[in-house]
């Protein structure tokens, strides 16, 4: 069974950094595009990066270009979401999602993982 | 960026009703339309890709269409677990917009 499940979450200060990490299973891992995708309280969905199973592009919303970088290890199954110079607004449920179809970065996503939070604080 | 406009933002139902959420993108996406289920504290839900494509493991009562740039997730003879948040998503060019989602409410 495919299971993606998501950690690094947690309470930083504005300015500061967080590596989120989603450990892959049940699927060949290299084959797929993998994205981030979050959830800010009382808020709706927001798609934040996503990088593709071929030929590694990366691909970001407005909102974190310049901050945020996805990266995959293939050797490890894992996704990592590198977040740095972190707003109040970037706090949110931060989940981890597969593409459905092979190596485009390209939704729709068919698994995703639990979430893991991020909150942005003094 | 594509703009997604999801109506209505919430909707009071009954057990059994027709539901009809609408999505509609602000240039056009082809059939690059998705739909989702989410409820609270749990993973996203895929349903609908492609626009009319029921994703594996769906119930049948859920269906989608298209018509020019206008998109409709339909659910038929509601279920008491499907009282959730609906949301469309376009996947034809990043950034992958969401729609503001849609509530399903009992009444």
């Amino acid at each position: 069974d495919v299971e993606l499940l998501e950690s690094g979450g947690g309470l930083e200060q504005p300015g500061g950094s967080l590596r989120l990490s989603c450990a892959a299973s049940g699927f060949t891992f290299s084959s797929y595009g993998m994205s981030w995708v979050r959830q800010a309280p009382g808020k709706g969905l927001e798609w934040v990066s996503s990088i593709s199973g071929g030929d590694g592009g990366t691909y970001y919303a407005d909102s974190v270009k310049g901050r945020f970088t996805i990266s995959r290890d293939n050797s490890k199954n894992t996704v990592y979401l590198q977040m740095n110079s972190l707003r109040a607004e970037d706090t949110a449920i931060y989940f981890c999602a597969k593409d459905l179809a092979r190596f485009a970065a390209r939704p729709p996503f068919d698994y995703w993982g639990q979430g893991t939070l991020v909150t942005v604080s003094p | 960026d594509i703009q997604m406009t999801q109506s209505p933002s919430s909707l009071s139902t009954s057990i059994g009703d027709r539901v009809t959420v609408t999505c509609r993108a602000s240039q056009s996406i082809s059939a690059y339309l998705n739909w989702y289920q989410k409820k609270p504290g749990k993973a996203p839900k895929l349903l609908i890709f492609a626009a009319s494509s029921l994703q594996s493991g769906v119930p049948s009562r859920f269906s989608g269409s298209k018509s020019g740039t206008d998109f409709t997730l339909t659910i038929n003879s509601l279920q008491p677990e499907d009282f959730a948040t609906y949301y469309c998503q376009q996947s034809y060019s990043t950034p992958y917009t969401f729609g503001q989602g849609t509530q399903l409410e009992i009444k």
